[in-house]
């Protein structure tokens, strides 16, 4: 695609759900990066994956927080036994791969947990 | 493990004058550095880089920056700003041969008539 797809824009879920949030990332793009912003706060570092494997889980919260990217190309986020703590902005972005290699990232999925 | 402080949260300027975003890292290895900036309603965009070499770069609408070691800095600057550069502009620090951007809190700029 033309840029990293991040689906949904907005969620809202009650406290104690489970949700799922979808990366769709640049074709070709073996890296890819998940973070979280919170409000008035910079994109802290969640997950990074190299191919289909998570190469990096350090940015991990807890064990709420669970990340796939089976075929090496979509991603999914997902987020059990929500709390309101959990409300930010996700993003994710992709890359070649490679240390010099500009992330470009998507919109985000806004999550809201009421 | 790396820090980023952006030490000014919100720069108001006007049109046409000069600006200075400032950042300031911390990190026991050597580091890439980056700014990103991110429009309304926009995923985040790269500004520029620093990798290695030249310790002034060069990024894309006209900004640049200064990586200065000793005093670990990376402060973002542009001449003469437009209304269409407001947004929020992001610090970001990497280990060399890490993945992981380690970001500022963010400075928002702010452009007035």
């Amino acid at each position: 695609g033309a840029g990293v797809s991040q689906t949904p824009s907005n969620k809202v879920t009650e406290k104690g759900k489970y949700v799922e949030l979808r990366c769709d990332p640049i074709s070709g793009h073996t890296a890819l990066y998940w973070y979280r912003q919170s409000l008035g706060q910079g994109p802290e570092f969640l997950i990074y994956f190299q191919g289909t494997g998570a190469a990096d889980d350090s940015g991990l919260p807890n064990d709420r927080f669970f990340a796939v990217r089976p075929e090496g190309s979509v991603s999914t986020l997902k987020i059990q036994r929500t709390e309101r703590g959990d409300s930010a902005v996700y993003l994710c972005a992709s890359s070649l791969g490679g240390v010099n290699t500009e992330a470009f990232f998507g919109q985000g999925t806004r999550l809201t947990v009421v | 493990a790396q820090s980023v402080t952006q030490l000014d949260s919100q720069v108001p300027v006007f049109e046409e004058a000069p600006v200075e975003l400032r950042c300031n890292y911390s990190s026991s290895v050597s580091v890439y550095l980056f700014w990103y900036v991110q429009y309304p309603n926009q995923g985040l965009q790269l500004l520029l880089k620093y990798l290695s070499g030249s310790t002034l770069v060069k990024g894309i609408n006209g900004f640049e920056a200064e990586f200065n070691k000793s005093q670990t800095s990376f402060h973002l600057r542009k001449p003469s700003v437009h209304i269409s550069d407001t947004a929020e502009y992001f610090c970001a620090v990497s280990g060399k041969g890490a993945q992981k951007l380690v970001f500022g809190q963010g400075t928002r700029l702010t452009i007035n008539p």
